[in-house]
């Protein structure tokens, strides 16, 4: 059965960095994009970007472009995001989460239990 | 950005017919899906393509629409459902709704 286990809660310092993981497990990685989606306190959901894994192409949501980086490892099936200068706008949840294989990328069929970044000094 | 509208909450006892709007800014053809998300959990895919039942999905969900106005349905609704209920388009860019916290009486 397709899981997505993501790495643990992370406590950050402002204007440091933090890169959380995504192991994917149950389908062939390099067939369907991951995508990463912010959920802040009380709020909504917001799409961050996604990669690839089959060839490392991303693409990002313009809002986050300079702030997150994804990358992807085929030898252990684990997708990464790095998010930069973090500021306390950057605390949240982060999901990391499967589409399908239609294109464009559409819906998310399957989603990781989230990572919790908290960034205070 | 293709704004996504929902209205914040609604309440219903169980048993009942309920519906969740999401109107779109501008038309996503049927590039629309919706998710249930619990406190604490991840979101779940419900209905994708504007009106298709995931797979595992109980069939007192569905959905309608297409351009700008979609819905979706449960019905009837039970106690388990309570939930925030979101919608994301997916033919422009990837957004999300702002989503719908149904309470069940």
């Amino acid at each position: 059965q397709v899981q997505l286990q993501q790495s643990g809660t992370e406590l950050v310092k402002p204007a440091s960095s933090v890169k959380i993981s995504c192991k994917a497990s149950g389908y062939t990685f390099t067939s369907n994009y991951m995508h990463w989606i912010r959920q802040q306190p009380g709020n909504g959901l917001e799409w961050i970007g996604w990669i690839y894994p089959g060839n490392g192409n991303t693409k990002y949501n313009q809002k986050f472009d300079g702030k997150a980086t994804l990358t992807a490892d085929k030898s252990s099936s684990t997708a990464y995001m790095q998010l930069s200068s973090l500021t306390s706008e950057d605390s949240a949840v982060y999901f990391c989460a499967r589409s399908g294989l239609q294109w464009p990328p559409g819906y998310f069929d399957f989603w990781g239990p989230g990572t919790m970044v908290t960034v205070s000094s | 950005d293709t704004v996504l509208t929902q209205s914040p909450a609604l309440a219903v006892s169980p048993g009942e017919r309920v519906t969740i709007s999401c109107r779109a800014s501008e038309s996503v053809s049927t590039g629309m899906h919706w998710y249930q998300q619990k406190p604490g959990q991840q979101p779940k895919l419900l209905i994708y393509g504007a009106s298709n039942l995931e797979s595992g999905v109980p069939a007192r969900f569905s959905g309608s629409g297409s351009g700008t106005d979609f819905t979706l349905t449960i019905d009837p609704v039970e106690a388990d459902d309570t939930a925030t209920y979101f919608c994301q388009q997916s033919w422009n860019e990837l957004t999300f709704g702002s989503g719908t916290k149904l309470e069940i009486k």
